[in-house]
């Protein structure tokens, strides 16, 4: 199993709504990533958990919550967002053993709308 | 702080070769990754240099000389298919961990 999988593909939500973005990988991968991608700009990092744990959060402000619940799930807690949050969400994952390339594997994302 | 730049747009014809060039400035410097992205789909991994040299993939080659902060793509005989976003990405490590950076992004479009 060589995929990483992101539920919902599609979330349209109001701006007081609480919503989870959720993303799933079986390949062992012990490093697991949030990007945030918007049209025709590259994506960009928002957090990194390694072993399960917060290891980089790039100033993300605080309506966005991730939660890595074990080494195969990680999560983003949505509440409060604002319509310039609507984006591409992607998920990915990487081995951290050094002897790999650590390529990063993305999962189809999650299109999310804020109205 | 980090730096990744790479050209906006690129056009080129069905079987001619191009080349897709990547500066980057990063610290803990730890590889260089090349991903493809059709619009509206995720990143797909092309390629990955950590040391100096010419890395070669069937039609795709990617090319890293450390000491000058500079990769290239090399694509050959140009399919239709290969119109997409081609991100340079460099993965640094510190204390805090490791990520990958993507540069903006090279839109690359062939034409028959």
């Amino acid at each position: 199993d060589t995929e990483v999988t992101q539920t919902p593909k599609h979330l349209v939500m109001g701006m007081t709504n609480k919503k989870s973005l959720k993303c799933e990988q079986h390949m062992g991968h012990r490093a697991m990533y949030w990007y945030k991608q918007k049209a025709k700009k590259p994506p960009e990092l928002m957090f990194v958990y390694s072993y399960e744990k917060l290891s980089i959060n790039e100033s993300v402000p605080s309506r966005f919550s991730p939660e890595c619940p074990n080494s195969s799930l990680l999560n983003l807690h949505l509440h409060a967002l604002q319509p310039e949050d609507s984006a591409l969400y992607l998920c990915a994952s990487s081995p951290i053993d050094r002897g790999l390339s650590g390529e990063l594997f993305f999962g189809e994302g999650s299109r999310l709308t804020v109205l | 702080g980090q730096n990744i730049d790479q050209p906006t747009e690129m056009t080129a014809t069905e079987g001619a070769i191009v080349q897709i060039n990547c500066t980057y400035q990063t610290s803990g410097f730890n590889g260089l990754f090349w991903y493809q992205q059709h619009a509206g789909e995720a990143p797909t991994f092309l390629s990955y240099n950590v040391l100096d040299g010419l890395e070669e993939k069937g039609r795709f080659s990617s090319f890293l000389s450390r000491s000058k902060g500079y990769s290239y793509l090399l694509l050959k005989e140009l399919q239709m298919k290969d119109s997409a976003s081609y991100l340079c990405a460099v993965r640094s490590s510190n204390q805090a961990g490791t990520a990958l950076i993507f540069g903006k992004g090279t839109t690359l479009s062939v034409s028959s």
